[in-house]
């Protein structure tokens, strides 16, 4: 069975700083992808980010990039120029290239980001 | 814009009910999923649905059922509800591709007493 894990409970930083989020995975596949989603106190979860198993590339979207490390089953996500509207939950998850897409995610238990003014 | 919605916002029922947790998306989207999502233990997968009528166990199905009877709703039922099913419950929905986004509903925060 697939895990996610986030060692990071809570973190904390400060705006306009950077900040990164650890996420490591454990899969015997080979082809799958990995999301980073975001969830705001009190608000719907959103995707920040997603990364192929195939494309050695570490995917960007504005502030946010991720250091995929395939062989170390390592996928974090940094935040760069921290802004208050980035407090929130984030979550990073996994779903394997098999069943058609029909699978759900495997999440990891979150870490709590914490944006100081 | 996707959009999910869920019946309710928060929910308290009775130890021993019928629950019924609803669950509407707009974009034609041929997944949906049913979440829970508790503190320190992240999100898990109730079960899945990837057709009208079709459903999948997740991670998590012992004491729910689901049902899906038109493509754009996904109901999660809890036959006779427990304490311990005191939780926040989150739809989601996607096109079938492994790479689509899931489109998170707002969740139903649930209280059984």
């Amino acid at each position: 069975a697939q895990t996610v894990t986030q060692s990071q409970p809570e973190m904390s930083v400060q705006e306009a700083e950077t900040v990164t989020l650890s996420c490591t995975y454990d899969t015997s596949e080979s082809d799958y992808y990995l999301f980073w989603y975001k969830q705001p106190p009190s608000r719907q979860m959103i995707l920040v980010i997603r990364q192929e198993a195939y494309k050695q590339q570490n995917a960007t979207e504005n502030r946010f990039s991720v250091n995929f490390q395939k062989a170390a089953k390592s996928f974090s996500l940094k935040i760069s120029d921290s802004q208050l509207g980035d407090a929130a939950m984030y979550f990073c998850a996994y779903r394997p290239n098999s069943g058609g897409g029909a699978d759900g995610l495997t999440f990891g238990k979150g870490t709590h980001l914490i944006i100081q003014p | 814009d996707v959009k999910v919605t869920q019946s309710s916002r928060y929910l308290v029922k009775r130890t021993g009910e019928k629950v019924f947790l609803e669950c509407v998306q707009d974009m034609d989207h041929e997944n949906m999923f049913w979440y829970r999502q508790d503190p320190g233990l992240g999100l898990r997968l109730i079960y899945f649905s990837y057709d009208v009528k079709m459903k999948e166990k997740g991670d998590i199905p012992e004491g729910y059922s689901v049902s899906r009877e038109k493509k754009e709703r996904f109901s999660l039922i809890l036959e006779s509800a427990s304490t311990n099913q005191t939780s926040m419950y989150l739809c989601a929905s996607s096109l079938p591709q492994i790479q689509e986004t899931q489109y998170f509903g707002p969740g139903t925060r649930l209280l059984v007493l």
